[in-house]
Parts: structure tokens; C-alpha cells; sequence
């Protein structure tokens, strides 16, 4: 499967939104337990990924609510809401539904 | 406290062997998928191997299946990842991640140079 993310960044103004999508190349929702077996993570300068959302909209523990997880199928998004200077990062999807995982090219996420 | 630590990390020559390591502690890594995954300097991130828990079934990535190994020490509750035939392009800071589905427990990496 091959993930594509889109833009490669973006700059957004503090307190705006940012949006990030993120295409697979097949879909990655498992009809047995209609769940989509996608995650995003964020990546500080000089720090290792951190898990932000699994199954797609699931939220992790002591994330901000201003992340917020979306789509279905081959088609998601990650939305950032009211951005924040510490929002600073790249974001990458990834896919866990085949038995050969594979992420985004990653999305950096900087201030206007 | 659940983490994970990579160790091992280094400068080797093309064509030459390392082997990392990832000690886990909070949790069994008996009871979950493993994986290691790697980032080459300024580039995104790659994933590489895991390991199933249970049937212990792994899976490589095409870049380097036939070259590394991934193995599980439940008694020392560690991760491998033996690499040979190693590669420039293969220079990378390394990461070990506990698997829930995604990838939810990462360590801060261990950095490999590959360089004559």
C-alpha cells in the first residue's frame, strides 16, 4: 500500500486551522470490524514520533482535543485546530491494515 | 513507567555487521507486536520489521529482507535487530515501538553511520 500525504507542508497562522489529508492506494478499512487501520503521529525537531490517533479517529490519551482524526477507506485527514506554536512538527499517517506497513512522506507544519 | 530503550548503535563499514537493541520495561514484550522502524537523516520515517506476538510470524521490509533479522528475549524482555551486508543508504536513527495496532510506545532511537 502506498500512502500519499498532502500538501508536503503548510504554514498556518497561530489559532488557525490546519489541514492535512492522506490517500492510500487501497483501502485500509477491514469490513470485519469496520474499523480503518490508519494512525497519525507527530515528529518534534530532534525528538522521536509521538502516536496521536489510531483507527483512524481514535484520539490517544493526553492528546489535545484540537487534533482531530477523519475519513474512511482509501481517503483521511488530520485537522489541527486552533494552532499552536508547539503544534510545530511533521506529521505522518500510517497504515496498519496489510502485512507490510508503510507511512506518509510526512507533512511539516509550521507557522505563517 | 512503560518505555522502551535502544542501544547498540554505531559507525560500521559497507558490508559490515551491528546489532541493536531494544530493552522494554512497563510491559511484556511477550505480549505484543515489536517493530523497529528507521529514519535516515532529513528523510521521513521507514518502517522495517515486526514481530507478531504469540506466532512469533515476522515481516521485513523489501529494503532490507535477506539482510537484517529481528528477534524477541522474553526472559530479557529485549528486541533485536541483527544487521548485515549493511549499506550507506542504511544509515539511519533506528527506532524500536510497541505495536497496539499503531505504534504507541517509541523509544528515542539508536543512531547507525554506515561510512568507509
Amino acid at each position: 500500500i502506498v500512502m500519499t500525504q498532502s500538501p508536503d507542508s503548510l504554514a498556518v497562522s497561530l489559532g488557525e486551522t490546519a489541514t492535512i489529508n492522506c490517500k492510500s492506494s487501497q483501502s485500509v478499512l477491514f469490513s470485519s470490524n469496520n474499523k480503518n487501520y490508519l494512525a497519525w503521529y507527530q515528529q518534534k525537531p530532534g525528538q522521536p514520533p509521538k502516536l496521536l490517533i489510531s483507527w483512524a479517529s481514535a484520539r490517544e490519551s493526553g492528546v489535545p482535543d484540537r487534533f482531530s482524526g477523519s475519513g474512511s477507506g482509501t481517503d483521511f485527514t488530520l485537522t489541527i485546530s486552533s494552532l499552536q506554536a508547539e503544534d510545530v512538527a511533521v506529521y505522518y499517517c500510517q497504515e496498519y491494515y496489510s502485512t507490510l506497513w508503510t507511512f506518509g512522506q510526512g507533512t511539516k507544519v509550521e507557522i505563517k | 513507567q512503560v518505555q522502551v530503550v535502544e542501544s547498540g548503535g554505531g559507525l560500521v563499514k559497507p558490508g559490515g555487521s551491528l546489532r541493536l537493541s531494544c530493552a522494554a520495561s512497563g510491559f511484556a514484550v511477550s505480549g505484543y507486536y515489536m517493530s523497529w522502524i528507521r529514519q535516515a537523516p532529513g528523510r521521513g520515517l521507514e518502517w522495517i520489521s515486526y514481530i507478531r506476538s504469540g506466532d512469533d510470524v515476522i515481516f521485513y521490509a523489501d529494503s532490507v529482507k535477506g539482510r537484517f533479522t529481528i528477534s524477541r528475549d522474553d526472559a530479557n524482555n529485549s528486541l533485536y535487530l541483527f544487521m548485515n551486508s549493511l549499506r550507506v543508504e542504511d544509515a539511519a536513527v533506528y527506532y524500536c515501538a510497541r505495536v497496539q495496532g499503531s505504534m504507541d510506545v517509541w523509544g528515542k532511537g539508536t543512531t547507525v553511520t554506515v561510512s568507509s
